[in-house]
C-alpha cells in the first residue's frame, strides 16, 4: 500500500513565479489536508478538501493561494507570484473518513523562493 | 498564545526512558496525537489517544492523558539512537465547528549513545 505521495519533493522558484504542489492521497482516502511548516515551527493548517469540494480553507492566505482536489487526479496546492516568505515545507495529509479520523502525512514539498 | 505547547528540547542517554510533555487549551479536543519527524522527512504517526482515555500503551510507547489539566505525555522506554527526531503533539478539536489538527512546535529529542 503506497502512502501519501507528494511531488515534487523540492521546488525552487524565483519571486513572482508560480508554484504547483501535488498530493496523491492514500488509496481509498477521499479527504485531503494541506499544512505549512515554517523553519523551527510546528505545522499550521491551511485547507481541508474532499473530492471536488473545499470544506475548510480558514488557514489559507486570502490571496495568491488556492487548492483543488478534482474528481480524478491529485490534489493541487497552487501559489501564485511567490514571495520569499512562502519558503516552507508544505505537507499533505489524507484520511479515509473526515475529521477527526486519523490523518496520514506525506513526505512534504520543500519550497525555496529565491 | 499557542494552543498546544511543548518544551523545545530533550536530551537522554541511550537505554533511559524519555518523557515528552505537551499541554493544550481546547477542552473540546477529541483526539490527541503524537507524530515523529526525522530530518528532511514527513510526519510519521506514532500513536493517538481518544479524549475519554487516560492511558494507552503500544510496545515502547506509553501515552498519558490528564484531561483535567489538559496535559499529554509520551513516554519512550529504552530510548534508542534511532528515536532521535522531533516529536509533535497535536490535538483535533471541533470547537470552531471545523476539525483541524493544531500542532505544537515540536520537541527535539537527542539520544546520547
Amino acid at each position: 500500500n503506497a502512502g501519501v505521495m507528494q511531488n515534487p519533493r523540492h521546488l525552487v522558484r524565483r519571486r513572482g513565479q508560480e508554484a504547483r504542489l501535488r498530493c496523491s492521497p492514500m488509496k481509498g482516502h477521499s479527504h485531503v489536508y494541506w499544512y505549512r511548516q515554517l523553519p523551527e515551527e510546528g505545522l499550521k493548517f491551511m485547507v481541508y478538501l474532499q473530492k471536488e469540494n473545499i470544506i475548510d480553507e480558514s488557514g489559507m492566505p486570502k490571496e495568491r493561494f488556492s487548492a483543488e482536489f478534482p474528481k480524478e487526479g491529485p490534489s493541487i496546492l497552487r501559489i501564485q507570484q511567490v514571495v520569499r516568505g512562502d519558503s516552507a515545507a508544505y505537507f499533505c495529509a489524507s484520511s479515509h473518513l473526515g475529521p477527526p479520523e486519523t490523518q496520514y502525512f506525506g513526505p512534504g514539498t520543500r519550497l525555496l523562493v529565491l | 498564545g499557542e494552543d498546544v505547547e511543548q518544551s523545545l528540547f530533550l536530551s537522554v542517554r541511550e537505554g533511559d526512558s524519555s518523557v515528552i510533555n505537551c499541554t493544550y487549551t481546547d477542552s473540546s479536543s477529541t483526539y490527541l496525537y503524537w507524530y515523529k519527524q526525522e530530518p528532511g522527512a514527513g510526519l510519521q504517526l506514532l500513536t493517538y489517544i481518544f479524549s475519554n482515555m487516560d492511558m494507552k500503551q503500544d510496545q515502547r510507547l506509553t501515552v498519558l492523558l490528564n484531561k483535567k489539566d489538559k496535559h499529554l505525555s509520551l513516554r519512550i522506554a529504552d530510548t534508542q539512537t534511532g528515536d532521535s527526531a522531533i516529536y509533535f503533539c497535536a490535538e483535533c478539536s471541533s470547537g470552531a465547528g471545523s476539525y483541524q489538527l493544531t500542532f505544537g512546535k515540536g520537541t527535539k529529542l537527542s539520544v546520547i549513545p
